[in-house]
């Protein structure tokens, strides 16, 4: 079983860059393909983006590209969600979630990061 | 992008009550749907996939169905725990998927 743990809590201004983590415990994450979910106060789960096991292909929701940044750093079997520079609407909750086979869901989940970005 | 309508966007039931959440998929996507379930300040959880599998350790009161446009998630009799919010997501395409909008299920 994988347990996934993620960075803590950050409270950021507009502007300002961010770099959160996902690291993975009980597998490699080069078996598992890892993806980054946002969920904004209130609202419901929007998929971001992607990174494929293997040979880390990463692919990303159309309305978050350019936005940020995600990664693998196969080395500490962690991955990583980036942005260079954070608006008041990046405020929310984000979770990594990891399978063997994206097509039967994400069955590990991070207990998520809350960000907010404030003046 | 395939959009996925859930309904109702709420519902509130008792203790004991069978209960059905809908999910229509913009187009055609075989069996390719799972199901979570969301409790507040909570992480997302597994319950179905492939429509129809249920996840290793989620209580047969749970059951899905479906294939083509339309699916559905049924809890049989309703327990205390069960109350929170529900996603369906297509698995169709290439990911990033794309979830429903939620049904959040409340105590009546």
């Amino acid at each position: 079983e994988v347990q996934l743990m993620q960075s803590g809590a950050e409270v950021k201004k507009p502007g300002e860059s961010l770099k959160i983590s996902c690291e993975a415990f009980g597998d490699n994450l080069t078996n598992h393909w890892i993806g980054w979910v946002r969920q904004m106060p209130g609202k419901g789960l929007e998929w971001m983006a992607i990174v494929f096991p293997g040979d880390f292909e990463t692919r990303y929701r159309p309305s978050f590209e350019g936005q940020v940044i995600v990664s693998v750093d196969k080395s500490i079997n962690t991955a990583y969600l980036q942005w260079s520079s954070l608006k008041a609407s990046d405020t929310g909750m984000y979770y990594c979630a990891s399978s063997v086979s994206s097509r039967d869901g994400a069955d590990y989940w991070g207990q998520g990061t809350l960000v907010t970005v404030s003046s | 992008d395939i959009q996925m309508t859930q309904s109702p966007s709420s519902l509130s039931a008792f203790v004991g009550d069978r209960v059905t959440i809908t999910c229509r998929a913009s187009q055609s996507i075989s069996t390719y749907v799972n199901w979570y379930q969301q409790k507040p300040g909570k992480a997302p959880n597994l319950l179905i996939y492939g429509a129809t599998t249920l996840q290793s350790g989620v209580p047969s009161r749970f059951s899905g169905s479906g294939y083509g446009t339309d699916f559905t998630l049924t809890i049989s009799s309703l327990q205390p725990g069960d109350f929170a919010t529900y996603y369906c997501e297509q698995s169709y395409n290439r990911p990033p998927y794309t979830f429903g909008q939620g049904t959040r299920l409340e105590i009546k």
